[in-house]
């Protein structure tokens, strides 16, 4: 069965600090989705891609934080500088088109913690 | 605005014994509903769907959902738990006030099974 790949699994870092996490969607679909999970919360969307174009980054922190998906397949999420309260799971999905009744699929996430 | 309520942060249910998961959403339109279940440190898998149709929907692992219109809830449930099904629920909604594919995703409910 066709997965959502994220790296890393999982990253330390201390605050001030520059990370960043890669996703790579399930091949044929357009629609690429960054979420944050904050620990005993649910999911909360970041930015949303159509191929390389922003849907969607009205809750992103703009400040800080930054995506692209320059040739609209992988994407990466970067967060500069970091700070304490961006400690959570960061979750890439992915689904085939932005229109009518799709199905998100998930990767397994990546952990941060922000010491 | 659109939102998700998932009344029980925690279950505790005895293994072989039956189960409901409570969600209730708020949303403008016809919604798209979705149970998802992630299981420690791991992303989410989708459960099972409803958009349009039966409002009994059936989906992997044993589960099913009713889609409740008169009173904005969408279930989940099981006839028999397993051990394995010990995890954390999440109930999400979605549709055309929300770009049909920015899920609103409740708080979560964590089942614990007991032997």
């Amino acid at each position: 069965e066709a997965e959502v790949a994220q790296s890393p699994r999982y990253k330390i870092t201390e605050k001030s600090q520059a990370v960043a996490f890669w996703c790579d969607p399930i091949s044929g679909h357009a629609t690429l989705y960054w979420y944050r999970q904050i620990l005993g919360q649910g999911p909360e969307l970041l930015v949303q891609f159509q191929d390389e174009s922003v849907v969607d980054d009205s809750q992103l922190p703009k400040d800080r934080f930054s995506a692209e998906r320059l040739k609209g397949v992988d994407s990466t999420l970067k967060i500069q500088p970091a700070e304490l309260g961006d400690s959570a799971m960061y979750l890439c999905a992915s689904s085939l088109s932005t229109g009518g009744a799709n199905v998100l699929t998930f990767g397994a996430g990546s952990r941060l913690t922000v010491l | 605005a659109q939102s998700v309520t998932q009344p029980d942060i925690h279950i505790t249910v005895s293994e072989g014994a039956s189960l409901e998961l409570r969600c209730n959403y708020s949303y403008g339109a016809t919604p798209y509903l979705f149970w998802y279940v992630q299981s420690p440190g791991q992303g989410l898998q989708l459960l099972l769907k409803y958009f349009s149709g039966d409002t009994l929907v059936q989906g992997i692992k044993g589960f099913e959902a009713e889609f409740k219109r008169s009173q904005s809830s969408f279930n989940l449930r099981k006839p028999s738990v397993h051990w394995s099904d010990a995890a954390e629920y999440f109930c999400a909604v979605g549709g055309a006030n929300t770009g049909f594919q920015k899920l609103v995703f409740g708080t979560g409910t964590r089942l614990l099974v007991s032997p």
